[in-house]
């Protein structure tokens, strides 16, 4: 069973900081990894999404790696803005239905 | 593209009620998935749909949830017999082909 797992849980920085966020997976047999924020109360905000043939993804200040082999993906923010401020989720995309398994987030905190 | 909806946002009701909530996925989608997340932790994957046809459900979904897709359009989430436990956010999410998933904005059960 594929387990997903964040660290840090929480994360407080202060503006402009360049950041990292860690997620790791137990099974490498996953299609994708996607990348999602969560702003308090609301769904879910598509960021990324690396397919399993590729090895990192970039948008804007986002850039997230994936590395199959060692079951690791990280999620690099840069120039942080108080903005950014919200609980960030990976996900593995795995299975016949290509359903998400979720880590449960790192929940990120830029002071002005 | 007015992106995935949910109906209602909110709902609060008695334990031992019966509960409807509906999920309009993108227009050319013909995937759905359902997700329950609890506060603090990442959304757990509940059923999936591929046009009007149910191919997955995780063992999560107990006897009292019923989902539908009657005509590979919308999808609804029934949960008879509501308990405590259920109170969560109903997360729905459609795809195309691709793998990238697109989430509604969900439904909070509150169950008294």
């Amino acid at each position: 069973k594929q387990e997903v797992t964040q660290i840090p849980a929480a994360l407080s920085v202060p503006e402009g900081e360049n950041l990292v966020l860690n997620c790791s997976f137990t099974d490498s047999a996953i299609y994708n990894l996607q990348w999602f924020r969560q702003d308090p109360g609301k769904g879910l905000t598509s960021l990324l999404l690396i397919q399993s043939s590729q090895r990192e993804q970039t948008s804007g200040r986002l850039n997230a790696s994936l590395d199959k082999s060692s079951g690791r993906s990280t999620l690099y923010i840069a120039a942080s803005q108080p903005g950014d401020s919200a609980t960030y989720l990976c996900a593995a995309v795995e299975g016949s239905a290509r359903q998400l398994t979720f880590g449960s987030g790192t929940q990120l905190t830029v002071l002005p | 593209d007015t992106g995935v909806s949910q109906d209602p946002r909110h709902k609060i009701t008695k334990r031992g009620q019966n509960v409807t909530f509906r999920c309009d996925p993108i227009s050319e989608h013909n995937r759905l998935y359902w997700y329950r997340q609890t506060l603090g932790q990442g959304p757990e994957f509940l059923t999936y749909f591929q046009n009007e046809a149910q191919l997955e459900k995780s063992r999560l979904l107990s006897d009292r949830f019923s989902a539908e897709r009657p005509k590979g359009s919308f999808s609804t989430l029934e949960i008879q017999r509501t308990e405590q436990g259920d109170s969560a956010m109903y997360l729905c999410a459609s795809r195309q082909g691709g793998n990238e998933q697109f989430f509604g904005p969900g439904t909070r059960l509150t169950v008294l």
